[in-house]
């Protein structure tokens, strides 16, 4: 049974640039969660898709978007890269609030460094 | 909207040894309680959680304790290997509402053989 897997493990951009990052959910999970971790933090909620729409956001600028497709894996895009966008980009699996036991399963990140 | 503070930042045992992560929340609404350890180069592995109706819980060598009324909860690990040494999170959120999580800095854990 596959876990959470994310692509690229590891992204260098420039500032200015904009950056596509890929995730497939664990097997029988149908929610997404992004989440971003800076060095030394704990990881900050960005926003949560399931049944292909966004269902909540965290305090991110518009510069932050996704998508969710039918086979239920996620993107995450950010657009006009800052400096302070360098971080480790985690993304979560699990089921649908309505049958959630509140169990997220993580992947291993990608790490992202703007220059 | 959900604070979570996490002390201490960093833990130095030795092997053999207990070790105890302490975590306060402060929206009393939170009432699910996870905890995950992070090695370096990996994801977040849920290691143990617990809910608002219990007060303690435990798994082999690690187990959590409640307190609702303080709003604090806590992570002990007995008899402490090499191998737990990561950095552990607390996270606090609330079932039936929000269902996202909110994490503390991390602890990072170090067992000295």
């Amino acid at each position: 049974d596959a876990g959470v897997t994310q692509s690229p493990t590891h992204l260098i951009k420039t500032r200015g640039q904009q950056v596509t990052l890929r995730c497939s959910p664990k097997s029988g999970h149908d929610t997404v969660s992004w989440y971003q971790q800076a060095l030394g933090q704990g990881p900050q909620f960005i926003f949560q898709y399931y049944e292909e729409e966004e269902r909540q956001r965290g305090n991110f600028p518009d510069r932050f978007s996704g998508h969710q497709f039918p086979n239920y894996s996620s993107e995450l895009n950010v657009n006009a890269l800052l400096l302070g966008d360098s971080a480790l980009y985690l993304c979560a699996s699990s089921l649908a609030p309505d049958r959630a036991s509140g169990e997220q399963y993580f992947g291993p990140g990608t790490r992202l460094t703007v220059t | 909207g959900e604070n979570v503070e996490q002390h201490p930042s960093t833990l130095s045992v030795q092997e053999g040894d207990s070790a105890v992560i302490k975590c306060t929340y402060s929206d009393s609404a939170s009432n699910y309680f996870p905890w995950y350890k992070q090695e370096l180069g990996k994801g977040p592995q849920l290691i143990i959680d617990i809910r608002s109706n219990v007060g303690e819980k435990k798994d082999q060598r690690i187990a959590v304790t409640l307190n609702k009324t303080a709003k604090h909860f806590s992570l002990h690990i007995t008899e402490t290997q090499p191998e737990d040494s990561a950095v552990y999170f607390c996270a606090a959120l609330w079932l039936g509402g929000s269902y996202i999580p909110t994490f503390g800095r991390g602890t990072s854990l170090i067992v000295h053989p």
